[in-house]
């Protein structure tokens, strides 16, 4: 069974960092691409950014809100993905959740995700 | 970007009924090459992740039952639950994967009228 698990979310001051981390099982994580989605309270959902696997040289890219403040990182030989958020501001307030992304592109499996509340 | 219109911004049907919800693309999500729509549908339920329901617009994820189906092609798509049940009350968004950014629609909420 696959199994994508966030931690790392809480309460943290504008202008700070935080590291989100996913733990997976139940699958090859090399062979896939991974990707933050994040949701704000109530809202819509918003793609933070992805990074492909080894193949395709792990390469990154990022929603234009994160671009430059968010740092999406992965080690396969455990099978971890991260998110890496700095410069944080009141409006990343969401619950992140980290995703698989299936062969030709969607997300196929979820996290139940983390919640990150960026407050004063 | 390529921006996803949904509509109704909510819909309610009664149980048994079609419920049918649009997904709208500011620019065709079809690529030639592979003869596919790069378009994905997701449930997701009060206090859960999203669920992958459809992708290449049409194609069923293993375990969704046969009365969720997607159609569409280019711009213009449309999911289709053809016998409402209790159990499918929630948000469904639609998402394109053609282009990065990666991009979702606003959501439809389907509540049991």
């Amino acid at each position: 069974e696959v199994q994508l698990v966030e931690s790392g979310g809480g309460l943290v001051q504008p202008g700070r960092s935080l590291r989100l981390t996913c733990i997976t099982s139940g699958f090859t994580f090399g062979d896939y691409a991974m990707s933050w989605v994040r949701q704000a309270p109530g809202k819509g959902l918003e793609w933070v950014g992805r990074i492909r696997n080894n193949f395709y040289g792990a390469t990154t890219q990022y929603a234009a809100s994160v671009k430059d403040r968010f740092s999406i990182s992965r080690d396969d030989s455990k099978g971890v993905a991260y998110l890496q958020m700095s410069s944080l501001k009141t409006e990343d307030t969401a619950v992140y959740y980290c995703t698989r992304i299936c062969s030709w592109g969607c997300f196929d499996n979820w996290g139940q995700g983390a919640l990150v509340t960026v407050s004063s | 970007d390529i921006v996803l219109t949904q509509s109704p911004d909510s819909l309610g049907v009664s149980l048994g009924e079609r419920a049918t919800i649009n997904c709208t693309s500011s620019q065709s999500v079809f690529d030639s090459s592979s003869n596919e729509n790069y378009l994905a549908w997701y449930q997701q339920k009060p206090g859960q992740p999203p669920k992958l329901l459809i992708y290449w617009a049409s194609n069923r994820e293993s375990g969704v039952p046969d009365r969720l189906s997607g159609s569409g092609s280019g711009t213009d798509f449309t999911l289709t639950i053809s016998s409402l049940q209790a159990e499918d009350v929630a948000v469904y968004f639609c998402q394109q994967y053609y282009r990065i950014p990666l991009t979702f629609g606003p959501g439809t909420k389907v509540d049991i009228k």
